[in-house]
């Protein structure tokens, strides 16, 4: 089945700085690779996600590339304000009837003032 | 709340009784999903459903079971409770495998 590794499990960075999260994932069949925020005591909210047929998806501050090839995905937040505190998980899927989304070990992001 | 609920949100059982944690939605949507949360450990699938009766075991199934009888509840059933099963436990639903998954407010489930 599905395995995702994400890194880091932590990271720290001063307001107005990047972050950068990444995943691998091994199931090359996966097609679908979302990203979901969860803030402390909340549910985990979806933010961005990417398509095998897409390299890269931008929202405002957010963006996140997929190298099919190498089998890995990132998230990128430009410009960090205190509220992008919050655990970052990464997912991945594949569209086939009776498979599941499978979820990264969370990077915790902590963004400073 | 995206239709999705689950109940209790809160319970305190002791080891070696049965537990059963409710998951309901209102959106009709094909898939929905069982996680648990753990420090450490982020969410890992315990058991999901890809239709009325179609079940399958997550990577964390071992003493878990669940019921899908209607399209809109999924039940997850701890056979015999054990303190390693405390945890959050959150639902999620899903039209489909590369679609946004909505998650309920997740139950906080304590076991002495």
């Amino acid at each position: 089945g599905e395995n995702v590794e994400q890194h880091p499990s932590t990271l720290s960075v001063q307001e107005g700085d990047s972050a950068v999260i990444k995943c691998t994932y091994s199931d090359s069949a996966s097609n679908y690779f979302p990203w979901y925020k969860q803030e402390l005591g909340k549910r985990p909210q979806l933010i961005i996600d990417i398509r095998s047929n897409v390299g890269e998806k931008k929202d405002q501050r957010i963006a996140v590339t997929l190298n099919k090839t190498a089998k890995h995905f990132s998230l990128h937040i430009t410009e960090t304000q205190p509220e992008d505190s919050a655990v970052y998980f990464c997912a991945a899927s594949r569209t086939q009837a009776g498979t599941a989304l499978i979820f990264g070990k969370g990077t915790t992001l902590s963004v400073s003032s | 709340d995206a239709g999705i609920t689950q109940s209790p949100r809160h319970k305190v059982t002791e080891t070696g009784t049965p537990v059963t944690l409710r998951c309901h939605q209102t959106e009709n949507h094909r898939y929905m999903y069982w996680y648990r949360q753990d420090p450490g450990h982020g969410l890992r699938l315990i058991h999901y459903s890809y239709g009325v009766k179609d079940t399958d075991k997550g990577e964390v199934s071992d003493g878990y079971s669940v019921s899908r009888s209607k399209t809109e509840d999924f039940l997850l059933t701890l056979e015999s409770a054990t303190s390693s099963q405390t945890s959050v436990y959150f639902c999620a639903i899903a039209t489909g495998t590369n679609t946004e998954a909505f998650f309920g407010q997740g139950t906080r489930l304590t076991v002495v």
